[in-house]
């Protein structure tokens, strides 16, 4: 079946250091989301990707969307304590099921 | 104030026992979903709901029952049957049953097997 999976699983950082996590579908999505979920919260959208090879950025957050459709990064530039939590990517094959990423969790040290 | 509200936060269950988690929206969505989230994983899709009266199984729906006789609310159920209930429950609505429609989330009910 569908499968999207995250990496890391973890990271560590300083604060004002960069932290990258990436998303690898094994089919072709038709677009892609990314939610933030802080500390005993709850799943927050951040973001959606539509079309292959798209950029976009929110302020020191930026996201990618792969040529083929298949994978997706984000970057987040100088971390901030604010930052902490868990970042999933969630994808969707047209109008079947968002299936979630494992989550890659960040922590970031002051 | 307009959102997704869950009740209980927290919920003690012994073995052999049904529990209904409540899960009720004022956004006018028509969509709901219900998701289980078990620690260090991702979401995993339990029932979702187009309309009023009409819902579907997700990926791990076997041992949980819903109901949707309000657009505002769906209400799922942990029967006894669910070998492995502990876990926290996300519900969720978005607009339309469009899985590219972005999802807001409740705040969750944790649910704990004694």
């Amino acid at each position: 079946g569908q499968q999207v999976m995250q990496i890391p699983q973890y990271q560590h950082v300083q604060e004002g250091e960069d932290f990258t996590t990436y998303c690898n579908s094994s089919t072709t999505l038709s677009n892609i989301q990314w939610y933030k979920q802080r500390p005993g919260g709850h799943p927050v959208f951040l973001i959606q990707l539509v079309k292959s090879g798209e950029v976009k950025k929110q302020k020191r957050l930026t996201f990618q969307f792969g040529e083929a459709k298949k994978n997706s990064s984000l970057h987040i530039t100088a971390t901030q304590t604010t930052d902490v939590g868990t970042y999933f990517c969630a994808g969707s094959l047209n109008t079947d099921k968002l299936i979630f990423g494992t989550g890659t969790r960040l922590q970031v040290f002051p | 104030d307009g959102g997704i509200t869950q009740s209980p936060k927290y919920l003690f269950r012994k073995e052999g026992q049904n529990v209904t988690l409540s899960c009720e929206q004022n956004l006018n969505h028509d969509a709901m979903y219900w998701y289980r989230q078990d620690p260090g994983q991702g979401l995993r899709l339990i029932y979702y709901s187009q309309i009023v009266n009409d819902f579907q199984k997700g990926d791990i729906a076997e041992g949980y029952s819903v109901s949707r006789e309000k657009k505002e609310s769906f209400p799922l159920t942990v029967t006894s049957a669910q070998k492995n209930p502990t876990a926290f429950y996300l519900c969720a609505s978005s607009r339309l049953l469009a899985f590219t429609d972005t999802q807001y989330f409740g705040p969750g009910t944790r649910l704990t097997v004694l």
